[in-house]
């Protein structure tokens, strides 16, 4: 599975739009995107997931580069409860999904 | 439906003592897993299984063992505890092998001194 690279950390006002980068040069064609976040110390939890065009639900959009070689998740209106460690993952599809968990960018919401 | 349910949430062993960490998940998922998670870190994964009777190792098995013998239950056994296990274990299952999505557990914290 590709590797990822994330910052480490960032910050957003409450209320702005969070916009988390993700960097992934040598993601392949059957590998998809995925994001999860690690609020605290809780499990991990499931936000979205894309191959190559974007993708949006009731938490999150992810935004894929044509090239497929980086991403963006954006949290349209962040609040203080999404503060947390996000995740970038890369997955082959047609394994068992053994997602790799990188180190992942903490995001700090502030008033 | 409850997901994903680790058992103990809190566990102190001593060097060398056994212990199990229980999960179960009653969503009918046939894949399960087990991560570990060092303070600072990402999650590294120890063992999954893709169905009842059938386990495989992840990233980091040594110093552990599991069994599937039901869909529900998939236990995680330390058997000789060492100082390099203390973390916070995960329990996770999804659906199929195409999906992403991985339900995961709230997590059982162990301190081996």
């Amino acid at each position: 599975d590709a590797k990822t690279t994330q910052p480490p950390s960032m910050d957003c006002a409450e209320g702005r739009a969070a916009n988390l980068p993700c960097n992934h040069s040598t993601i392949s064609g059957n590998e998809y995107v995925y994001w999860y976040r690690q609020i605290h110390s809780q499990g991990p939890q499931y936000i979205i997931h894309g191959l190559k065009n974007n993708e949006t639900n009731e938490m999150a959009s992810l935004i894929i580069t044509e090239d497929r070689k980086s991403s963006t998740l954006i949290l349209p209106h962040a609040t203080l409860r999404d503060t947390a460690v996000y995740y970038c993952i890369v997955r082959r599809t047609g394994t068992a999904s053994k997602l790799t968990f990188g180190t992942g960018t903490r995001l700090q919401v502030t008033l | 439906n409850a997901g994903v349910t680790q058992t103990p949430k809190f566990r102190i062993l001593k060097i060398g003592q056994s212990m199990t960490l229980q999960c179960a998940q009653d969503m009918n998922h046939n894949y399960m897993y087990w991560y570990r998670q060092d303070p600072g870190m990402g999650l590294k994964l120890i063992y999954y299984s893709v169905g009842a009777g059938i386990t495989d190792k992840g990233e980091v098995p040594n110093g552990y063992n599991v069994s599937r013998s039901t869909t529900e239950d998939f236990p995680l056994r330390l058997e000789l505890a060492a100082p390099s296990q203390t973390s916070v274990y995960f329990c996770a299952s999804s659906w199929d092998r195409a999906a992403g999505e991985l339900f995961f557990g709230e997590g059982s914290r162990l301190t081996v001194l």
